[in-house]
């Protein structure tokens, strides 16, 4: 039973190059999130999919897009990168009663 | 959506001291209440949480208490060592099937002084 499992662990980009953050549950959770963290800004929301199927902006959408591929995986796509994007990345899932969260041990992105 | 306040961003004690960590929240429907602990350069992981029907929950060293009238509860560790230096976070939510987007505070950095 691995949790949540992300990769990469590390990456670094140029500006304006494109990469995805693949995140996958073997919980059999519904809901799964992305989040941002950055020094002093807490964690937060990017996008989250309440279930197969949906997606949904959370605080901090734009430069992003998300898949849900199937129950297990959920994915973070940055289509045009920029510096502004430089973060520690983190995926949970969300046990449906009474709503702990899951994390994955985060992927550190420095883009250039 | 949920406005989350953390309160004190930063905290410093004494090994051996309590450390107490607020939060206030706007929803007036939030009924889970729960504190995270991320240690440095790990993922943030569920240390205690409460539902709105217990007005306080205990576990060996840390405590967690809600007010629902102000809209706060808080986190209380008794005894303080080393080992609780960390950022910790609430994330209170709304119940109910379609409140999923979760809101994390700014977080409460504690440092344990040996």
């Amino acid at each position: 039973n691995a949790g949540v499992t992300q990769t990469p662990k590390f990456q670094v980009l140029k500006t304006g190059q494109s990469m995805t953050l693949q995140c996958a549950q073997d919980m059999n959770h519904n809901s799964m999130y992305w989040y941002r963290q950055d020094p002093g800004m807490g964690l937060r929301l990017i996008y989250y999919s309440a279930s197969e199927g949906t997606t949904d902006k959370g605080e901090v959408p734009n430069g992003y897009n998300v898949s849900r591929l199937n129950k297990r995986e959920f994915s973070l796509r940055l289509e045009s990168a920029a510096p502004s994007q430089t973060s520690v990345y983190f995926c949970a899932s969300k046990h449906p009663a009474p709503g702990e969260l899951f994390f994955g041990e985060g992927s550190r992105l420095t883009v250039l | 959506g949920e406005n989350v306040e953390q309160h004190p961003s930063t905290l410093s004690v004494q090994e051996g001291d309590s450390a107490v960590i607020k939060c206030t929240y706007s929803d007036s429907a939030s009924n889970y209440f729960p504190w995270y602990k991320q240690e440095l350069g790990k993922r943030p992981q569920l240390i205690i949480d409460i539902r709105s029907n217990v007005g306080e929950k205990k576990d060996q060293r840390i405590a967690v208490t809600l007010n629902k009238t102000a809209k706060h509860f808080s986190l209380h560790i008794t005894e303080t060592q080393p080992e609780d230096s960390a950022v910790y976070f609430c994330a209170p939510r709304a119940g109910g099937g379609s409140n999923y987007k979760l809101t994390f505070g700014k977080g409460t950095l504690l440092t344990v002084n040996p």
